[in-house]
């Protein structure tokens, strides 16, 4: 069975950086297309970018291009994103999410990591 | 940048309406659709894949349908528990961009 555990909850300064982690168990994540998802309280669903596994490059959305950084640690299986430059528009819950299938619909989902920027 | 829409953004039906939510992409996506169910305070749920394809354990009241640039949820029977908002999503390439959502309740 197909876990992704996230880190805990975080409160950043404006200006800051945060750094959220996803342990995958179950599969090992090079079988996997790790993707990050966010959403702003009150608010829909938004993708920030994720690994495309036909060229191995990671993708971002243009809006989160120079802020945002997506890693991976294959000898823990833990994958991370890394934002910079924190806004309280940045407060929002962070969830990695994939597919074993490797396509990019998600049906696995960690429980979320809520980022809180504040003066 | 495809853009994807919803609509209605929110509905209310009694239990048992069948309840259709439309999703539209402003250029042709194929079958590359997905629709998730996301309840209160809950992490979100896939329900369908590939415009039309059952996620395992979905009931079969959800169904999906669709091609292009437009698609649609249909819940058959409205149960209480399907109170949520509801999600469509393009994957057919990046940006993996969602709908800005419909939120169904119960009347």
């Amino acid at each position: 069975q197909v876990q992704l555990v996230q880190s805990g909850a975080e409160v950043k300064k404006p200006g800051a950086s945060v750094k959220v982690s996803c342990k995958v168990s179950g599969y090992t994540l090079t079988e996997l297309s790790m993707h990050w998802v966010r959403q702003a309280p009150g608010k829909g669903l938004e993708w920030m970018g994720g690994f495309d596994p036909e060229d191995g490059e990671t993708i971002y959305a243009q809006k989160f291009q120079g802020r945002v950084t997506m890693t991976e640690d294959t000898s823990t299986d833990t994958a991370y994103m890394e934002l910079s430059s924190l806004r309280s528009e940045d407060t929002a819950v962070y969830y990695c999410a994939t597919s074993v299938t490797t396509s990019w619909y998600f049906d696995l989902w960690g429980r979320g990591t809520l980022v809180t920027v504040s003066s | 940048d495809i853009q994807m829409t919803q609509s209605p953004s929110s509905l209310s039906a009694s239990v048992g309406d069948r309840v259709t939510i439309t999703c539209r992409a402003s250029q042709g996506i194929s079958n590359y659709l997905a629709w998730y169910q996301q309840k209160p305070g809950k992490v979100p749920k896939l329900l369908i894949y590939a415009a039309s394809t059952l996620q395992s354990g979905v009931p079969s009241r959800f169904s999906g349908s669709g091609s292009g640039t437009d698609f649609t949820l249909t819940i058959s029977s409205l149960q209480p528990e399907d109170v949520a908002t509801y999600y469509c999503q393009k994957y057919n390439s990046a940006p993996c961009t969602f709908g800005p959502g419909t939120k169904v309740d119960i009347k």
